[in-house]
């Protein structure tokens, strides 16, 4: 089977930037995709194919990837960002999350 | 609009199966894969498995293998993800979610309310 690690929890003041990240083996040769979930919520779609942002999701989030690590990375962090954010991939055409971290914006 | 609609929260009792709809609405059913993913109370996502609605081809999570079954009704446009040998640990809230291009594995774009099955 395959595993995404992330860590449980990141902490943020406001308008500074949050970085998660999403380790697997080989990940570089694998899209990312990120969700957000806030709580008592569906998730929501927030980033794709590594890098790509759905429209309707604002430029303050963005994706990336190197080597093991994708990351996500959240710029001039709002009060309405904290919420849990998942990574997911695809192995042998099996959908994989990641286990989820908890953004807390302080 | 763009939307998936599933149906209502149901109490299980242990060993029982349990069928949750989710109907899709404002786009061509038949072109995008539905996944299943569920969610145990205080933990993460899980991927449940996939249905094309064209075809009925699916897959699933080798852990749920042999306890699920996805299935569609293209005329009424819906989904349908049932679960067998309901345990204890079932309990969980379970979403359908559109993927985000057609006919293959992307991601997943737009994602039912969910649907609460209890097991007791």
């Amino acid at each position: 089977s395959y595993e995404l690690t992330q860590p449980p929890s990141v902490s943020v003041s406001p308008g500074q930037t949050a970085r998660i990240s999403c380790s697997g083996n080989k990940l570089e040769d694998k899209y990312v995709t990120w969700y957000q979930q806030r709580s008592g919520q569906s998730p929501v779609l927030v980033i794709y194919q590594d890098d790509k942002r759905p429209s309707g999701i604002p430029e303050r989030f963005s994706g990336s990837t190197s080597g093991n690590t994708a990351t996500l990375t959240i710029r001039g962090t709002q009060a309405m960002d904290e919420a849990d954010y998942y990574c997911q991939t695809w192995f042998t055409s099996t959908g994989v999350f990641g286990t989820g971290t908890k953004v807390t914006v302080l | 609009q763009v939307q998936l609609v599933q149906s209502g929260a149901q109490v299980k009792k242990p060993g029982a199966s349990v069928k949750v709809s989710c109907k899709a609405s404002g786009f061509t059913f038949g072109d995008y894969y539905i996944h299943w993913v569920r969610q145990t109370p205080g933990q993460g996502l899980e991927w449940m498995g996939w249905i094309d609605p064209d075809y009925g081809d699916t897959n699933y999570a080798p852990r749920f293998q042999g306890r699920v079954t996805l299935t569609r009704d293209t005329s009424m446009n819906t989904a349908y993800m049932g679960l067998s040998g309901l345990r204890s640990d079932d309990t969980a809230v379970y979403y359908c979610a559109k993927d985000l291009r057609q006919k293959g594995m992307y991601g997943m774009d737009v994602w039912g309310q969910g649907t609460t099955v209890s097991v007791s």
